[in-house]
């Protein structure tokens, strides 16, 4: 079953950091760009970066460029998120998504939560 | 960046009705648009992809269409299950970006 799964979420504190983990299975990872999309709690989707597939080339929205990084591990077939110098817009749920070679983010995981508070 | 609307917000319907949804890119987007179904408490799936194309095991009622800046996702026969809020998603160019979102009850 081709699968992903968010793990690291929790509650961090204004000006803190989190690092994401997204464990893959049922596919071949390396060949498939990654991204990572948030939902603040009752609002819509928004996208947040992206990695190509050998983890050279990636991608952020503006509202996270600088703070977050993207990077992969494709020995373990595990995609990351590093957050720094969190805000409180950043409280979300954080999916790890799959992109199916521009036919659309086609696997999602169940999401993990990040909420930012002090 | 290109900037998606869609409209209405939200709509109910009974079950049976057709309904449609729209979705309007800020610049032309050619066909790269796809359509995700959000159920409540649930991650979003991917419904149809380059406008038209139905995902793998998405039901036949769903439709999408248009080109350019114009598109629709149709539901020719509303079912309970549906019940969800739909987001539609450009992937021309980056930053990728998504609809607002129409959200489907059932009267």
């Amino acid at each position: 079953e081709v699968q992903v799964v968010e793990s690291g979420g929790g509650l961090v504190q204004p000006g803190g950091s989190l690092r994401l983990s997204c464990a893959t299975s049922g596919f071949t990872f390396s060949s498939h760009w990654m991204h990572w999309v948030r939902q603040a709690p009752g609002k819509g989707l928004v996208w947040v970066t992206r990695i190509n597939d050998v983890g050279t080339t990636s991608t952020y929205a503006d509202s996270v460029k600088g703070r977050f990084t993207i990077s992969r591990d494709n020995a373990k077939n595990k995609l990351y998120l590093e957050m720094t110098s969190l805000r409180a817009e950043d409280t979300a749920v954080y999916y790890c998504v799959r992109d199916s070679h521009s036919s659309g983010m086609d696997v999602w995981g169940t999401g993990t939560t990040v909420i930012v508070s002090s | 960046d290109i900037q998606m609307t869609q409209s209405p917000s939200s709509l109910s319907a009974s079950v049976g009705d057709r309904v449609t949804i729209t979705c309007r890119a800020s610049q032309s987007i050619s066909r790269y648009l796809n359509w995700y179904q959000q159920k409540p408490g649930k991650a979003p799936k991917l419904l149809i992809y380059a406008a038209s194309t139905l995902q793998s095991g998405v039901p036949s009622r769903f439709t999408g269409g248009g080109s350019g800046t114009d598109f629709t996702l149709t539901i020719s026969s509303l079912q309970s299950e549906d019940l969800a809020t739909y987001y539609c998603q450009q992937s021309d160019s980056l930053p990728l970006t998504f609809g607002p979102g129409t959200k489907v009850d059932i009267k």
